[in-house]
């Protein structure tokens, strides 16, 4: 079956360290995202990339990288330099990035920083 | 100003009756895409559903419909005949055709619905 695989499903790291968070997907999707849940807020743009070798930042970039070596992958590290980095992470990807084409999203990474 | 509205946070439905759950828009794009996301308490983030701007026929898939009413700016989901595993957390959001915008999707806040048997 299709679909996308995020690993693992719980993280947990101490302050000051760096952690990535893995985004595989079978779908043959041209566009992959990554974005943060946090309780009350909704979900909110880390990154995203529209095809291989090239990403974009979106709306709260600042303490996170990613890379997009693979059309498959899109990983996502959480650098020591993101102040609030515990939440749920979410990757998805699209057929293209297009107004109509609907995102489909992993399990979700839920990351614990002490 | 917030463009996906959510008004109920939280909604209750007796099994097997049918639901509307609301989402009011707010765009200044001719074209753009509604959708709707169910996340289980387990978290992963299920499309449920598509509407886009130009449709005519309002969407349909299985259980699920939109009541899409373009003038209002409304995309109302409904579900019928609610089953036990319908209980979970309902997103509504909107893609704009717009360069600056379309590779995001804009989120409401949610509605949590609870089923009961």
């Amino acid at each position: 079956d299709g679909g996308i695989t995020q690993s693992p499903k719980y993280l947990f790291r101490k302050e000051g360290q760096n952690v990535t968070l893995s985004c595989e997907q079978n779908l043959n999707h041209d566009a992959m995202y990554w974005y943060r849940q946090d309780p009350g807020q909704g979900l909110r743009l880390i990154y995203y990339s529209q095809i291989v070798n090239d990403f974009q930042k979106g709306d709260i970039a600042e303490g996170y990288s990613v890379s997009r070596e693979k059309k498959e992958s899109f990983p996502l590290t959480v650098t020591s330099a993101q102040k609030n980095p515990t939440a749920f992470y979410l990757c998805a990807s699209s057929y293209v990035l297009s107004y109509n084409s609907p995102l489909h999203f992993g399990n979700g990474t839920r990351l614990t920083v002490t | 100003a917030q463009k996906i509205t959510q008004t109920q946070p939280g909604m209750f439905v007796q099994e097997k009756e049918a639901v509307t759950l609301d989402c009011t828009y707010d765009t200044s794009d001719q074209s753009y895409g509604l959708f709707w996301y169910k996340q289980p308490s387990s978290g992963e983030m299920i499309f449920l559903i598509y509407q886009g701007s130009y449709d005519e026929q309002n969407a349909t898939e299985g259980r699920y419909s939109l009541n899409f009413q373009k003038a209002r700016k409304s995309a109302n989901l409904v579900i019928s005949a609610s089953q036990l595993g319908d209980s979970a957390m309902y997103f509504c959001a909107m893609r704009e055709a717009n360069a600056g915008n379309n590779r995001k999707l804009i989120w409401g806040l949610g509605t949590s619905l609870a089923v009961n048997p």
